[in-house]
């Protein structure tokens, strides 16, 4: 079965500082990989996916399917930066459906 | 574009009780998956409704049901409620596809007493 993992529940950095989240995932087909994001009193939404490869308020994420990762990087943290983040991984299901398994998080604190 | 919406955004339910939420997707989108999220086990995967049709059912017991309308809004009932069940319900809607976003509505917070 499909897993994913975050293996920091908390991580603090100072504003200016660089940020890594990590996220490792496991499956044995291609994977579509998702990060999400929840501000403070906000709804969860999409931060960025590994297809788009694009970069999204300055975060960047890049699939390595030999170390089946799929770390979240910043160069320079912002305060607003500070909030709960979500790796995901899309697998089918059968049936036409695909199924979103997501890690347990990881609260990003950015300390001014 | 209207956002997905939640109905109630509270719940107060005592055990042994049963309880109905709504969830209206965004306009277009077809695929309406519900999840469960508690603060021991994340975000976990209740159900996905595509036109009508259940494709996609979680590791839940059959207390967990749901269903679509032709309209794409979806329902979700639990039935004998216990206190395991306290946790945030949220949906998400999207187009259907693997690659597609998902798009989270604010969620039912529901406590069982």
């Amino acid at each position: 079965a499909q897993r994913v993992t975050q293996p920091e529940k908390l991580l603090s950095v100072f504003k200016g500082a660089p940020v890594e989240l990590k996220c490792n995932y496991s499956y044995s087909g291609s994977p579509e990989l998702f990060w999400y994001v929840q501000y403070s009193r906000q709804r969860l939404q999409l931060l960025l996916r590994h297809i788009s490869r694009e970069s999204i308020k300055g975060f960047t994420a890049d699939l390595n399917k030999g170390e089946t990762s799929f770390h979240l990087k910043k160069p320079f943290a912002q305060e607003e930066d500070s909030a709960m983040y979500y790796c995901a991984l899309s697998v089918p299901s059968g049936a036409g459906s695909y199924q979103l398994t997501f890690g347990k998080g990881t609260k990003l604190s950015v300390i001014p | 574009k209207a956002g997905v919406t939640q109905t109630p955004r509270y719940l107060i339910k005592t055990r042994g009780q049963q309880v109905t939420l709504s969830c209206s997707p965004i306009s277009g989108h077809r695929s309406v998956s519900w999840y469960q999220q508690t603060p021991g086990q994340g975000l976990q995967f209740l159900f996905e409704y595509f036109s009508e049709t259940q494709r996609n059912k979680g590791n839940f017991p059959g207390r967990f049901s749901g269903r679509q309308f032709s309209n794409s809004r979806s329902e979700m009932n639990v039935s004998t409620l216990e206190l395991g069940d306290s946790a945030l319900y949220l949906c998400a809607s999207s187009l259907g596809g693997p690659k597609e976003t998902q798009y989270f509505g604010p969620g039912t917070r529901l406590l069982v007493l």
